[in-house]
């Protein structure tokens, strides 16, 4: 089974900053990857997604991850986030085409001014 | 558009209540996935259903949870008796697998208050 772990709930930055949202996950057999942000009282909504090819993926309102195989990790960054960036972020992974998948916990971003 | 549509998106009852949780996919999504949110659990898939079959019950919790997908453009999931642990905002997500584009599409969700 794979798990995934977000190793912040919660990650304070102050606007125009840069971030680095942080997430591993745990599986032996290849995976799908993805990255989804939750806005108050809302659904999820996906940002960015690692299927294959190059492990450097860009999603939408400037987020980039890069899928790490070694490490294996996914982190989400962005070089300089704004006030509407608050939001919950949730790292995902599947072993298959089925898109059954398993979420992190989530890490909370807050965007200050 | 619709996107995949939820109702009601919020319910109070008291234990002991049935409680059924309705869900409309995306037309033309031919797998559909229950998503139950807590602050202590995280996200957790309750149940998945492909071409409206049941695959994986495995995350339902117990007995009292049941879902089904009677045709492609419904679902529900009914929790009789409710307890106030399955207090929660419940999710339901649709995605096409024919060509898809890796995007699990989600409802709003249905908020759950169970006094």
């Amino acid at each position: 089974a794979q798990s995934v772990t977000q190793l912040d709930s919660q990650v304070p930055v102050f606007e125009e900053a840069p971030v680095e949202l942080r997430c591993n996950y745990s599986s032996s057999v290849s995976v799908y990857l993805f990255w989804y942000v939750q806005y108050p009282n809302q659904g999820l909504q996906l940002l960015l997604k690692y299927l294959s090819g190059s492990t450097l993926v860009k999603g939408i309102n400037g987020f980039e991850a890069e899928f790490n195989k070694s490490q294996t990790s996914f982190h989400l960054r962005k070089p300089s986030v704004h006030i509407s960036d608050t939001a919950e972020y949730f790292c995902a992974v599947t072993r298959g085409s089925n898109y059954k998948l398993t979420f992190g916990k989530g890490t909370l971003l807050t965007v200050n001014p | 558009d619709a996107g995949v549509i939820q109702s009601p998106r919020h319910e109070v009852t008291e234990m002991g209540q049935e409680v059924t949780l309705r869900c409309k996919p995306i037309s033309g999504h031919n797998s559909l996935f229950w998503y139950r949110q807590t602050m202590m659990r995280g996200l957790e898939l309750l149940i998945y259903f492909n071409n409206n079959v049941p695959i994986d019950d495995s995350g339902m919790p117990e007995d009292r949870f049941s879902a089904k997908m009677p045709n492609a453009s419904f679902s529900t999931l009914k929790i009789q008796p409710s307890e106030p642990r399955d207090s929660a905002v419940y999710f339901c997500a649709s995605i096409g697998l024919s060509g898809s584009s890796g995007e699990l599409f989600f409802g709003e969700g249905s908020r759950l208050t169970v006094l």
